[in-house]
């Protein structure tokens, strides 16, 4: 069973540009959730996806957003990136509550 | 209310030693503590969790110690081997529809040979 793949591995950006980073959870799997791993610190909440829809979103300001398509895939937008936006950015996916299973993560650099 | 609190930062163990890593939370609507081993490059995996109704589960050489009364719980690493040389995380969630992790800041432990 394929895990949870994410891309780009690696994607580079300069200050105020787009990026736009991708997700495709594990086969049946129809929560999708994005973390962002800042340098030094913990994961810290992102937003959740499920059946489509935006379940919730942790504390960030709106111009990192999302979407979930039909086939349960996701992508994660972040406009106006600033250079605290540099991270590793994980994906998670789950059927049931409980278990939530990560990709290995798109490193974003902000230049 | 919604942190929870990891220590040690780093951890260096002998092989063959016990690794301990503490979390501890304040929000007692918490029902979900698991904990995440995360390798240079890669996503964090699932280790273990345990539930507020259990006070320790144990799988191979992870446990989980839990307190429910002073809002901690712990990992315990037996017989640490060189290949758990890792980044620890533990989380915990919320009951309900919205099951986003709340982690902690993370454990790097370094087991030596």
């Amino acid at each position: 069973e394929a895990g949870v793949t994410q891309s780009p591995t690696h994607l580079i950006k300069t200050r105020g540009q787009q990026a736009t980073l991708r997700c495709s959870p594990i086969s049946g799997h129809t929560s999708v959730y994005w973390y962002q791993q800042a340098l030094g610190l913990g994961l810290q909440f992102l937003l959740w996806y499920d059946e489509g829809e935006e379940r919730n979103r942790g504390n960030f300001p709106p111009r990192f957003s999302g979407r979930q398509f039909p086939n349960y895939s996701s992508e994660l937008n972040v406009n106006a990136l600033e250079l605290e936006d540099s991270a590793l950015y994980l994906c998670a996916s789950s059927l049931r509550p409980f278990e939530a299973f990560f990709g290995q993560g798109t490193r974003l650099t902000v230049v | 209310q919604q942190q929870v609190k990891q220590s040690p930062q780093s951890l260096i163990v002998q092989k063959g030693g016990i690794s301990i890593i503490n979390c501890a939370y304040e929000n007692t609507a918490f029902d979900y503590f698991p904990w995440y081993q995360q390798f240079p490059g890669k996503g964090p995996a699932l280790l273990i969790a345990i539930r507020p109704d259990v006070s320790e589960k144990k799988e191979g050489r992870f446990t989980i110690s839990f307190n429910k009364s002073a809002k901690q719980f712990s990992l315990h690493i037996m017989d640490s081997q060189p290949g758990d040389s890792a980044t620890y995380f533990c989380a915990a969630s919320f009951p309900g529809s919205a099951r986003q992790l709340t982690f902690g800041s993370g454990t790097q432990l370094t087991v030596l040979p």
